[in-house]
């Protein structure tokens, strides 16, 4: 199976800051790398796709990134429905697989 | 408005069945690829089974000749026939619309429904 491995797993952090998270994956998986916001007590929300696209509706402030076997999720400046827990997950190989996840907490 | 309510969860003793259903308005489940995905109290998330358009179906290792995957075209419904529940099957599980060609992530997701092997 692909290991996703996702750092750091808590992030605290103040509003407007610019915030990153980091997927590495245990093998190539192309652009195969999708990011999701969840909320307490809710479902996984959609972000990115294919390591960089943006899912419709979702900010602009919101962006993915890809070098080699690390991928980036990035906020450009943090706003307060930003707060939450993002995971990543590879669709390279079955398993499909997600990191263990990041919460971003208020500083 | 894409909606998928999951059902069928509760509490069942360890060794038992239960049937998770996930009914669909707004697409049509045969049409589309489907999967289920899990996520034990606390935990992170795990995928657990898709079925395609075609009827292919995968599982990950951990459920499989246990869990069932399957559709119903006339009630726009997606199952999970689990069975043999042990503990660490404890979890909410989603229904997700899952997107192919290229890629396979999860768009549209359900609320949940919680199953809890004790």
């Amino acid at each position: 199976d692909i290991q996703v491995t996702q750092s750091p797993s808590t992030l605290s952090a103040s509003v407007g800051d610019r915030v990153t998270i980091t997927c590495r994956a245990s093998q190539s998986i192309s652009n195969w790398l999708a990011w999701y916001q969840q909320k307490p007590g809710k479902a996984p929300k959609l972000l990115i796709y294919k390591a960089s696209s943006l899912e419709s509706g979702v900010p602009s402030r919101f962006s993915g990134s890809r070098s080699g076997t690390e991928f980036t999720l990035s906020i450009s400046s943090l706003q307060p429905d930003d707060f939450a827990t993002y995971y990543c997950q590879q669709y390279n190989n079955y398993p499909w697989t997600f990191g263990q996840g990041t919460k971003v907490e208020i500083k | 408005e894409v909606q998928l309510v999951e059902s069928g969860g509760g509490l069942i003793q360890p060794g038992g069945s239960l049937r998770l259903s996930c009914a669909a308005s707004g697409i049509t489940v045969s049409n589309n690829y489907m999967s289920w995905v899990r996520q034990a109290p606390g935990k992170g998330l795990e995928w657990v089974s898709v079925i395609y358009t075609g009827g292919d179906i995968y599982y990950v290792d951990s459920v499989k000749g246990r869990f069932t995957i399957s559709r119903d075209h006339s009630k726009n419904t997606l199952y999970l026939q689990m069975s043999s529940l042990r503990a660490d099957d404890t979890a909410v599980y989603y229904c997700a619309r899952t997107i192919g060609v290229p890629g396979y992530y999860f768009d549209y997701w359900g609320q949940g429904t919680l199953v809890t092997v004790s």
